[in-house]
């Protein structure tokens, strides 16, 4: 699966919009891009995942660029609540299934 | 349930001890994994069973480490000889459909156990 690079950690305004970066340079055209996050002593969740086409859920929206080289986590509103290690992991399908995840972003959002 | 289920929630063993770690998936779920996840780190995956047979055990670090489902259900995840750098939360995630069929289904994740070696 290929490998993904994110910035350690970012901080974000209650209320603001948080914008998580991720880029997967080598990224393979049967591969998509899956996000989860992972509060504090809590198992990862799922948020969203895409192959090409952006995507929205209750949860966030996923804007994948046209080279696929890059996406990026929209958190339209976020809460203290959203304050997490967040997951960008790219993986197969057809294949290995199993999750490759790396060390994420500390998101914090402060008041 | 509603959840995976995961006990217990930590665990205290002496260097050379045994540990059995437990997993309730959620029911009917086909697929299980378990990730270990060391301090700081992301979860590295450790194992796979689809049903009762175990397909995956690549992660492994080494034979003192040792995983079943003998129904399909429920899981235990077993730790020999407990060594320090053992020491790590364990999770469990369960998905409804099997690994490789190409469609995904999100995994779920229980909380972990905290294990500390010491």
């Amino acid at each position: 699966d290929a490998k993904t690079t994110q910035p350690t950690s970012m901080d974000c305004a209650e209320g603001r919009a948080a914008n998580l970066p991720c880029n997967h340079s080598t990224i393979s055209g049967n591969e998509y891009v899956y996000w989860y996050r992972q509060i504090h002593s809590q198992g990862p969740q799922y948020i969203i995942h895409g192959l090409k086409n952006n995507e929205t859920n209750e949860m966030a929206s996923l804007i994948i660029t046209e080279d696929r080289k890059s996406s990026t986590l929209i958190l339209p509103h976020a809460t203290l609540r959203d304050t997490a290690v967040y997951y960008c992991i790219v993986r197969a399908s057809g294949t290995a299934s199993k999750l490759t995840f790396g060390t994420g972003t500390r998101l914090q959002v402060t008041l | 349930g509603a959840g995976v289920s995961q006990s217990p929630r930590y665990k205290v063993a002496k260097r050379g001890q045994d540990v059995a770690l437990r997993c309730d998936p959620i029911s009917g779920h086909v697929s299980l994994f378990w990730y270990q996840q060391a301090l700081g780190q992301g979860p590295e995956f450790l194992t796979y069973f689809q049903n009762e047979a175990q397909l995956d055990k690549s992660g492994l670090p080494s034979d003192r480490f040792f995983a079943e489902r003998p129904e399909g259900s429920v899981s235990t995840l077993k730790i020999q000889r407990t060594q320090q750098e053992d020491s790590a939360v364990y999770l469990c995630a369960s998905s409804a459909r099997a690994y490789g069929t190409g469609k995904y289904y999100g995994y779920t994740f229980g909380s972990g156990t905290r294990l500390t070696v010491v």
